[in-house]
């Protein structure tokens, strides 16, 4: 069953604005990574962060993670045309077999040029 | 893109056939996965290697087997091909070298698109 899920589910926006997502999941993680898959392509990692952390940067990408309210969220700034894509979050659940994501149904962000 | 290939990148088939997809990879990355994305359901993990001969089964693996004899090949066997199997199906690969026992970044391969008549 998925353990993570993304809200919205779609989002569309003008390009230049930031675009926020977000995901909940329910038991406890050993680290969440966000992935973005373009149309019809393989998915690509955009950024981890770790149990014991609560905000990361890369670039125009701001993950946060709220233990205590299992939930994350990915900012992007400054959101350009390139960047429409599906976006998933998955996460590493602590206690369970090592080395296996479960991922949620993503978020299709679409930007306006 | 990681040295991730899989094979065929499109597939039509018929009901009741078995159907084998290949994932190969030049990364020597030690663990493996077969994933399958429909709409509606994200990405749902089928089966996985941890290692030569070493395969466990993921949420959704009735219906598939998967074979590794070689670190650089992870075979998806369809077995008797049915419409529900009808999907896009992923391999990744993670080198799970951390010091940490977590799961690490994933890297994708391009896809397979099957569909079954």
């Amino acid at each position: 069953s998925q353990q993570g899920e993304e809200d919205p589910q779609a989002l569309s926006i003008q390009e230049g604005e930031n675009a926020t997502m977000n995901c909940s999941y329910k038991t406890s993680i050993n680290n969440l990574q966000w992935y973005r898959q373009n149309s019809g392509r393989g998915l690509v990692h955009l950024i981890l962060i770790r149990s014991n952390e609560r905000e990361k940067h890369s670039g125009r990408l701001r993950v946060t993670l709220d233990t205590s309210k299992k939930s994350s969220s990915l900012l992007i700034t400054a959101s350009r045309a390139a960047d429409t894509a599906s976006y998933f979050c998955a996460t590493s659940n602590s206690g369970g077999s090592n080395y296996k994501l479960t991922f949620g149904k993503g978020t299709l962000l679409t930007v306006n040029p | 893109d990681a040295g991730i290939t899989q094979s065929p990148r499109h597939k039509v088939t018929e009901t009741g056939t078995p159907v084998t997809l290949r994932c190969h990879q030049t990364e020597n990355h030690r663990y493996m996965y077969w994933y399958r994305q429909d709409p509606g359901h994200g990405l749902r993990l089928i089966h996985y290697s941890y290692g030569v001969k070493d395969t466990d089964k993921g949420e959704v693996s009735d219906g598939y087997s998967v074979s590794r004899s070689k670190t650089e090949d992870f075979l998806l066997t369809l077995e008797s091909a049915t419409s529900s199997q009808t999907s896009v199906y992923f391999c990744a690969i993670t080198s799970g070298t951390g010091s940490r026992a977590e799961a690490d970044t994933q890297y994708f391969g391009p896809g397979t698109r099957l569909t079954v008549l």
